[in-house]
C-alpha cells in the first residue's frame, strides 16, 4: 500500500537553479528517507531523516520534516543536469518501507 | 555502500512460463529482502518481505502463490512468477538490509538494478 503523496508530480528546472519536492504520509514513522532513481534503474539512497529530527543536510540536499502536519520536503540546490531523474519519499514503520507516488525533476542544461 | 546484485536485468517470456529473478548481496548479510513492483512511471509497490529462512510476508492483494519467493540463505532471495501472463509485464526490484553496521532496523535500504519482465 502507498502512503506518501508527492508534489510537484513533474518539475523541469533550469540547471543551477534550486528544486524543491514536497511529500506528504498519513501514518506515524520511524523515519523518513528520500531516494532516487534514474530511468530504467534500481534506486539510490540519498538521506534518511529521522521522526526526532526536523532538518538534515548532506552535500547540495537538504531535508526538513514537520510531523504534526506529516510532511517533508527535499530541497536540491544549484542544481545540475546530472540531477534529472525521479525522486521517492519512503517512509519507514513497522519494519517496511513505503513509497511516495515521486516527483520527476528534469534540469535542463 | 554495500551492492545489491539482481539478476537477470531484463527477462522476455512467452506467457504460461515461469520466470525466476535472483537478488543477493554481495557484500553483506541480508536477513531481510524485499520485494517491489514498479509499473512505467509508477511508483514502487511492495509485493512482500522475506526473512532468511521463514516464509514470506506479502502484501494485500499479491498472491503468494503466483509469486513465489524464497530466501533460503543469508545472501540470496529469489522471486519466481508462475505461469506468467502479460499483465505480470513489469519492472520488478529486490532490496536488502542486514545487521552490519548501518544497516539495522528501519535504516535504508540498498536496491538492486531491477529486472525488467516482458511477458509476450
Amino acid at each position: 500500500s502507498q502512503q506518501g503523496e508527492e508534489d510537484p508530480q513533474a518539475l523541469s528546472i533550469q540547471e543551477g537553479e534550486n528544486a524543491t519536492m514536497n511529500c506528504s504520509y498519513k501514518t506515524s514513522i520511524n523515519n523518513l528517507q528520500w531516494y532516487r532513481q534514474n530511468s530504467g534503474r534500481g534506486l539510490v539512497h540519498l538521506i534518511l531523516i529521522r521522526s526526532n529530527e526536523r532538518e538534515k543536510h548532506s552535500g547540495r540536499l537538504r531535508v526538513t520534516l514537520d510531523t504534526s502536519k506529516k510532511s517533508s520536503s527535499l530541497l536540491i540546490t544549484a542544481s545540475r543536469a546530472a540531477d534529472t531523474a525521479s525522486y521517492f519519499c519512503a517512509t519507514a514503520n513497522t519494519g517496511k518501507l513505503i513509497f511516495g507516488q515521486g516527483t520527476t525533476l528534469q534540469v535542463k542544461p | 555502500g554495500a551492492v545489491v546484485s539482481q539478476h537477470p536485468s531484463r527477462v522476455i517470456c512467452k506467457s504460461g512460463t515461469s520466470v525466476k529473478i535472483e537478488c543477493r548481496s554481495l557484500d553483506f548479510q541480508a536477513t531481510t529482502m524485499f520485494w517491489y513492483r514498479q509499473f512505467p512511471k509508477q511508483s514502487l509497490m511492495l509485493m512482500a518481505t522475506s526473512n532468511e529462512g521463514s516464509k514470506a510476508t506479502y502484501e494485500q492483494g499479491v498472491e503468494k502463490d503466483k509469486f513465489l519467493i524464497n530466501h533460503a540463505s543469508l545472501t540470496l532471495s529469489t522471486l519466481t512468477v508462475t505461469s506468467a501472463h502479460p499483465e505480470d509485464s513489469s519492472f520488478y526490484i529486490c532490496s536488502a538490509r542486514g545487521f552490519t553496521s548501518g544497516l539495522s532496523g528501519t535504516g535504508e535500504l540498498f536496491f538492486g538494478e531491477g529486472s525488467r519482465l516482458t511477458v509476450l
